[in-house]
């Protein structure tokens, strides 16, 4: 129940394209969903986050799409640049647990052909 | 700006050596965190703490313990040094914050990559 599923694994696009990264949850009780980046050499930030009040959440050309029904939410990066390649990891907790735990997924590398 | 440190980029232990990795940060966070992670299996959670003093065991706390003295700082000990347990360790601290809107962020130090020969 407390899994996080990712896909793909790797993603290669072509620059302009648009990326897309797929995530699915099984426990009910998550209610705050955050993707993270992360660059070769360094520790995952913070990149965009969505909690389930809304099914969509655009900041620049990342955006979250979720599906409460389908326990499903996604990235997708529009007009992909070489600079967005990078490692995403979607996650998952409960906002009103009693601890901070994040759950993971597995992690999605990106590259993004000039 | 935010910091998470970690004490080494690079470490190679052997086998069966008591290894210390040093976390501090400098936000006044409550919470830390310390994962490894490995290609095809992502962020693990080794061990957290709420708290000075205050430790809960992640998804992976085998052969690992952890110190909180203060706030600042988060160890990670590895107790006896094996070959499976050459990874690259994160440690994050964070902040959950409830004001009109609800944000939960973990900051990440830049790693230590560890070596068990």
């Amino acid at each position: 129940q407390q899994q996080v599923k990712q896909s793909p694994q790797s993603l290669i696009v072509q620059k302009g394209g648009i990326s897309i990264i797929n995530c699915a949850y099984e426990n009910t009780a998550f209610d705050y969903f955050p993707w993270y980046q992360q660059f070769p050499g360094k520790g995952p930030a913070l990149l965009i986050a969505i909690r389930p009040d809304v099914s969509e959440k655009k900041e620049g050309r990342f955006t979250i799409s979720f599906n409460k029904s389908a326990k499903q939410f996604s990235l997708h990066i529009m007009d992909s640049q070489p600079g967005d390649s990078a490692t995403y990891f979607c996650a998952a907790t409960n906002s009103g647990g009693s601890n901070y735990k994040l759950t993971f997924g597995k992690g999605t590398l990106l590259t993004v052909n000039p | 700006d935010v910091k998470v440190t970690q004490s080494s980029r690079y470490l190679v232990k052997r086998t069966g050596e008591k290894v210390f990795l040093e976390c501090v940060q400098d936000m006044d966070h409550e919470n830390m965190f310390w994962y490894r992670q490995d290609p095809g299996l992502g962020l693990r959670l080794i061990y957290f703490s709420y708290d000075v003093k205050m430790k809960e065991k992640g998804d992976i706390p085998e052969g690992y313990s952890v110190s909180r003295e203060k706030k600042e700082r988060f160890s990670l000990i590895l107790e006896s040094a094996s070959t499976n347990q050459t990874s690259m360790y994160l440690c994050a601290s964070s902040i959950r914050v409830w004001n009109r809107v609800f944000k939960d962020e973990q900051y990440f130090g830049p790693g230590t990559r560890l070596t068990v020969t």
